[in-house]
C-alpha cells in the first residue's frame, strides 16, 4: 500500500500568516491527491482535487501544488475559520491513503 | 441538495457485529460510488474500502478484508457498511462517502455514525 507522510503534525499560526503543509507519498501517485479539512466533531470537507483543483466553494487563499510523491498545500492568508485538522489523501489506486493529519492551531 | 444520512450511534458487545447505513438523496444513487472511511477518538481518517452502487462490486482496504462487508439496497438508495468481530479498536466514527467514478476522491461525506464496542 501507498504510505502517505504529513509534516508537521502541528502547527502553530496566527491569523494573516502563510501557511504551508507537506504531504509525501511513499511511491509517485502522479497528481492524484486530494486535501480535506475537518473540523472537531464534523465530516472532513473537499478543499483541493488532483493535487491543485479547487473545488468548488473553496476560497481561494487555499492552493495545492506537487505532483509524483511531493505535494504541499498553502494558504495564503490564515483566517480565523482555517483553524482545523488538515489530511491529504491519494487516490492513485484501488485503494486509498490519508496522511496522519496536520493540526492548525492558534499561536 | 445531495445528502447522505447516516444511521444513529452503536453501542456493541465486543465479538459482535455492527450495520451503518448511509441513506442517499439529491442524486441518482447508482451514479457514485460509496467509500467508507472511519476514525478513531481524537486520532486520523482510515480508509475502509468502496463499493459500486451500479452492479455492487466492492475493493476492501486489505486490514479490514475479512471483516467488512459493503452493499446497497438501490430501491431505497442506501449504502451499508458491516463490520463483523468488533474489538475495542473499533470504537470509532464512521462515515460514508460519495465520488463520482472509481478513479475520483470522495466530494461529499455522510454525517458519521459513532460505534462504540464496549463490554
Amino acid at each position: 500500500d501507498i504510505q502517505m507522510t504529513q509534516s508537521p503534525s502541528i502547527l502553530s499560526a496566527s491569523v494573516g500568516d502563510r501557511v504551508t503543509i507537506t504531504c509525501r507519498a511513499s511511491e509517485s501517485i502522479t497528481r492524484w491527491l486530494a486535501w480535506y479539512q475537518q473540523k472537531p466533531g464534523k465530516a472532513p470537507k473537499l478543499l483541493i482535487y488532483k493535487a491543485s483543483s479547487l473545488e468548488s466553494g473553496v476560497p481561494s487563499r487555499f492552493s495545492g501544488s506537487g505532483s509524483g510523491t511531493e505535494f504541499t498545500l498553502t494558504i495564503s492568508s490564515l483566517e480565523p475559520d482555517d483553524f482545523a485538522t488538515y489530511y491529504c489523501q491519494q487516490y492513485d489506486s484501488y485503494s486509498r491513503t490519508f496522511g496522519q493529519g496536520t493540526k492548525v492551531e492558534i499561536k | 441538495q445531495v445528502q447522505l444520512l447516516q444511521s444513529g450511534a452503536e453501542v456493541k458487545k465486543p465479538g459482535a457485529s455492527v450495520k451503518v447505513s448511509c441513506k442517499t438523496s439529491g442524486y441518482t444513487f447508482t451514479s457514485y460510488y460509496i467509500h467508507w472511511v472511519r476514525q478513531a477518538p481524537g486520532q486520523g481518517l482510515e480508509w475502509m474500502g468502496w463499493m459500486n452502487p451500479n452492479g455492487g462490486d466492492t475493493y476492501y482496504a486489505q486490514k479490514f478484508q475479512d471483516r467488512v462487508i459493503m452493499t446497497r439496497d438501490t430501491s431505497i438508495s442506501t449504502a451499508y457498511m458491516e463490520l463483523n468481530r468488533l474489538t475495542s479498536d473499533d470504537t470509532a466514527m464512521y462515515f460514508c462517502a460519495r465520488a463520482p467514478t472509481k478513479a475520483a476522491t470522495t466530494t461529499a461525506w455522510g454525517q458519521g455514525t459513532l460505534v462504540t464496542v464496549s463490554s
